[in-house]
């Protein structure tokens, strides 16, 4: 299917243990960015990546890695899990930053973390 | 470094009434601006974006917003709400070739 994927959408885990998710683009999109939607506050930047092995960190990086090995994959790793990442994380992606043409950026359906 | 303020967490209007969302910007250069609406457990999507040119910016199901400068403003309306725009509702900004700034959100409830 074309389009942005998430996986899991839901995931509960224990604090301290490593969790990964995945996100899918069909689109060849150059960019692409991770985020948390949190009560409160909104959608915050963790990382986001302009092409393949190119990342940058975004407003809240501490305690997340990322890696783009593959222009359609960009997977989100919790090292060890804290109860504070708890939230809904959401995956999207671009043709371009903003300010380009192609700026328009499309958002994955989230997915939704549970830190024990 | 850009920043927004969205006025109002949650504001209400009854089916048929002017729907108005403010957003005022923060931006050291030309600004970029966006709104996007997430609809219950859904990710968001693009309402509208001003980038150059016209101030006034039409976007889907009927919704519009203007581009002030000299308000830092760029509040979203749309002249008659519709039950299915209740959603939540967010302002964005970049400075060009910098990643969005989010707002923290406003939920749109619509009564009947």
């Amino acid at each position: 299917d074309a389009g942005i994927t998430q996986s899991p959408r839901y995931k509960i885990t224990e604090t301290g243990r490593q969790v990964t998710l995945m996100c899918h683009q069909t689109w060849s999109h150059s960019y692409m960015f991770w985020y948390r939607q949190d009560l409160g506050h909104g959608l915050r930047l963790i990382y986001y990546s302009a092409a393949a092995d190119i990342t940058d960190k975004g407003e809240v990086p501490d305690g997340y890695v990322v890696s783009r090995s593959k222009t359609e994959n960009f997977p989100l790793t919790l090292e060890s899990a804290t109860r504070s990442q708890t939230s809904v994380y959401f995956c999207a992606s671009s043709e371009s930053i903003p300010g380009g043409g192609t700026d328009t950026q499309y958002f994955g359906p989230g997915t939704r973390l549970t830190v024990l | 470094a850009q920043s927004v303020t969205q006025l109002g967490s949650h504001v209400s209007v009854s089916e048929g009434a002017l729907v108005l969302l403010r957003c005022n910007y923060s931006s050291s250069v030309p600004p970029y601006l966006f709104w996007y609406v997430q609809y219950p457990n859904q990710g968001l999507q693009l309402l509208l974006k001003y980038t150059t040119g016209a101030t006034l910016v039409k976007g889907i199901n009927g919704f519009e917003a203007e581009f002030k400068k000299s308000e830092t403003s760029f509040h979203l309306t749309k002249p008659s709400a519709h039950m299915s725009d209740a959603a939540e509702y967010f302002c964005a900004v970049s400075g060009g070739n910098t990643p969005l700034v989010f707002g923290k959100g406003t939920r749109l409830s619509v009564i009947a």
